[in-house]
């Protein structure tokens, strides 16, 4: 498809376990973004990659927090030993460039339940 | 620091009625707005943008928005609500104080479009 698309829509875990979030920017897009999301609240920042420079990781909210993005594209993000405050839906956003003009563009979203 | 400020929580108007939703923003040096509108369980769209030029800025969907420098806002505004329009609408900003490539969110207003 031509927009960002996120994997899983929806995953369940238990206190504990680790998880992946999957993201692929659209094609092209230089700059991708993860963002997190609480109960219809605003958005959190999470961490930024633009083409092979360094990420800015200054989100993570805590070590237990990683990502990587292979090849300039796809992007994981890891949450390891998740607990329950890390419930939330989490956002990506890939941009053209990250130019500070740029609109970003959104998936829709992974939603985390931590049980 | 720079910050994005939305004053209301939620917005109620008839539909065929003009809305406004408000936005104030707090930067050092030139603002880069942005708004962006949610649906349930959607990712964020961008709806429109300022970063110079004409104060009454375009965008999709009828959405227009009005920058204003002395009064530092950039309130989002539509002529005649659709039920369509009712869903979260975020104003953002560009924090230029890291380099533009973080995007500040404001907290959301939901807007309520009755028939």
């Amino acid at each position: 498809g031509a927009g960002v698309s996120q994997s899983p829509s929806n995953k369940v875990t238990e206190k504990g376990k680790d998880v992946e979030l999957r993201c692929d920017p659209i094609s092209g897009h230089t700059a991708l973004y993860w963002y997190r999301q609480s109960l219809g609240q605003g958005l959190e920042f999470l961490i930024y990659f633009q083409g092979n420079s360094a990420p800015d990781k200054s989100g993570l909210p805590s070590d237990r927090f990683s990502a990587e993005r292979t090849g300039g594209s796809v992007s994981t993000l890891t949450i390891q030993r998740t607990q329950q405050e890390d419930s939330a839906v989490y956002l990506c956003a890939s941009s053209r460039t990250g130019e500070v003009h740029q609109p970003q563009h959104f998936g829709d979203g992974t939603r985390l339940s931590i049980l | 620091a720079q910050s994005v400020a939305q004053p209301e929580d939620q917005v109620n108007v008839a539909e065929g009625n003009p809305l406004t939703v408000k936005c104030t923003y707090s930067v050092s040096g030139n603002p880069y707005l942005f708004w962006y509108v949610q649906y349930p369980n959607r990712g964020l769209q961008f709806l429109l943008k300022y970063i110079t030029g004409d104060n009454l800025v375009k965008g999709s969907y009828g959405f227009e928005a009005e920058f204003n420098k002395s009064q530092t806002s950039f309130h989002l505004k539509k002529p005649s609500a659709l039920v369509s329009d009712s869903a979260l609408y975020f104003c953002a900003v560009r924090d230029m104080n890291t380099g533009g490539f973080k995007t500040i969110f404001g907290a959301g207003t939901r807007l309520f479009v009755k028939a």
